[in-house]
């Protein structure tokens, strides 16, 4: 069975621009997670999708984006870069996961690099 | 003050050692989840659990509903089991919270 997979694995963007990673889930999970994990920082919760459907957010402004497809994959776009955006994102994939948690498997991440 | 508190911060322990890493939060929970970060980034998710004690090989993970605390022991500690051990709590909407993470070496 095929993990999580996440691209690219490294991304180098400048100030201001727009930036989108890319997450597959594992097949048959439909809950895709992103979560934030900035140098010297914890991880924090970023997004949650559901069967297509944004099902919650963390605490990040809204040039912090994403979209789940049909497919169950999953994207994370983050407008008008600034450097503490520079971060590893990691996606996660679970089973369906409204009102009962499910174990997440995560990917290996993207890691986010603003000059 | 965290929603979720982990101790220690770091470890370093010999290998054979018995290590016990513990997580106390604040945030209503339906289970916490205990994960395992390697050097590079990548996280394995060890334990999820609800009430009670699970194992897996030489990891135990126990948890106190009432007291809000997890722990996590390895026995007969490895130097393959250097890493960030991070507990992790859902709490409504299925918002995750983080404990900073323990960073654990085992020295052969």
């Amino acid at each position: 069975e095929a993990g999580v997979t996440q691209s690219p694995t490294h991304l180098i963007k400048t100030r201001g621009q727009q930036a989108t990673l890319r997450c597959s889930p594992i097949s048959g999970h439909t809950s895709v997670y992103w979560y934030q994990q900035a140098l010297g920082l914890g991880l924090q919760f970023l997004l949650w999708y559901d069967e297509g459907e944004e099902r919650n957010r963390g605490n990040f402004p809204p040039r912090f984006s994403g979209r789940q497809f049909p497919n169950y994959s999953s994207e994370l776009n983050v407008n008008a870069l600034e450097l503490e955006d520079s971060a590893l994102y990691l996606c996660a994939s679970s089973r369906s996961d409204r009102g009962r948690n499910q174990p997440q498997h995560f990917g290996d991440g993207t890691r986010l690099s603003i000059l | 003050k965290n929603e979720v508190e982990q101790s220690p911060q770091n470890l370093t322990a010999q290998e054979g050692e018995f290590i016990t890493i513990n997580c106390s939060y604040s945030v209503g929970i339906s289970a916490l989840h205990w994960l395992q970060q390697h050097p590079g980034g990548g996280i394995v998710s060890l334990f999820m659990l609800s009430s009670g004690k699970k194992k897996h090989g030489r990891l135990i993970a126990t948890i106190n509903i009432q007291e809000k605390h997890s722990s996590l022991h390895i026995t007969a500690s490895h130097p393959r089991d250097s890493a960030v051990y991070i507990c992790a709590v859902p709490s409504w909407g299925n918002q995750f919270y983080f404990g900073t993470g323990t960073s654990l070496t085992v020295i052969p």
